[in-house]
């Protein structure tokens, strides 16, 4: 079976300070893509960063970057300077070749920033 | 560009009944997928469709059912209502057959079954 797993259901950080969220996963295949996923009380899905996973090199977008460990299994996020407007629910997520197009998500970590 | 696009967003529906939830891809956009998001389950693939055939399926029981219309929009169906389809519904489309193209998820229908 392939998992994802965040162990933090909930994170709570200070505004312009740094934070990071785990997720782990599990899969048998070799060639697949992972992904992370703001969902803002709005509701409307947003794609954050992806990681390649052929890749060694961490993919890193603005304020934004992963620190990707392939022999562990580890996808975890770091968010740098937070911004209020981070506040949200966050999903890691991964797709595999064999899966299809069909994202696999966890069960995500909802993300407080304080003033 | 005008960004995924679903209807209705909000639908109240009672046990036994159908629906109908549309879904308008982004202009050029060929694939579109679609997820269900509940508290306990989390999200959960359920379809994907490109050029108006289904290519994957997750694992739902038959009374969840799509389609895919020749302009990419798409529609799934869900037939005899249980209390746990109440859901938000959320649709992806992509642009090309290539799956590690990014999916753009449109605001979700909001399903409840009374």
């Amino acid at each position: 079976a392939q998992t994802v797993t965040q162990s933090q259901p909930e994170m709570s950080v200070q505004e312009a300070e740094t934070v990071t969220l785990s997720c782990t996963y599990d899969t048998s295949e070799n060639n697949y893509y992972l992904f992370w996923y703001k969902q803002p009380p709005s509701r409307q899905m947003i794609l954050v960063i992806r990681q390649e996973a052929y890749k060694q090199q961490n993919a890193t977008e603005n304020r934004f970057s992963v620190n990707f460990q392939k022999a562990a299994k580890s996808f975890s996020l770091k968010i740098s300077d937070s911004q209020l407007g981070d506040t949200a629910m966050y999903f890691c997520a991964f797709m595999t070749v064999n899966s299809g197009y069909a994202l696999n998500f966890g069960k995500g970590t909802s993300l407080l920033v304080t003033p | 560009k005008a960004g995924v696009t679903q209807t209705p967003r909000y639908l109240i529906k009672t046990r036994g009944q159908q629906v109908t939830l549309s879904c308008s891809p982004i202009s050029g956009h060929r694939s579109v997928s679609w997820y269900q998001q509940t508290p306990g389950q989390g999200l959960q693939f359920l379809f994907e469709y490109f050029s108006e055939t289904q290519r994957n399926k997750g694992n739902f029981p038959g009374r969840f059912s799509g389609r895919q219309f020749s302009n990419s929009r798409s529609e799934m169906n869900v037939s005899t209502l249980e209390l746990g389809d109440s859901a938000l519904y959320l649709c992806a489309s992509s642009s090309t057959s290539l799956y590690i193209n990014e999916q753009f998820f449109g605001p979700g229908t909001r399903l409840t079954v009374l």
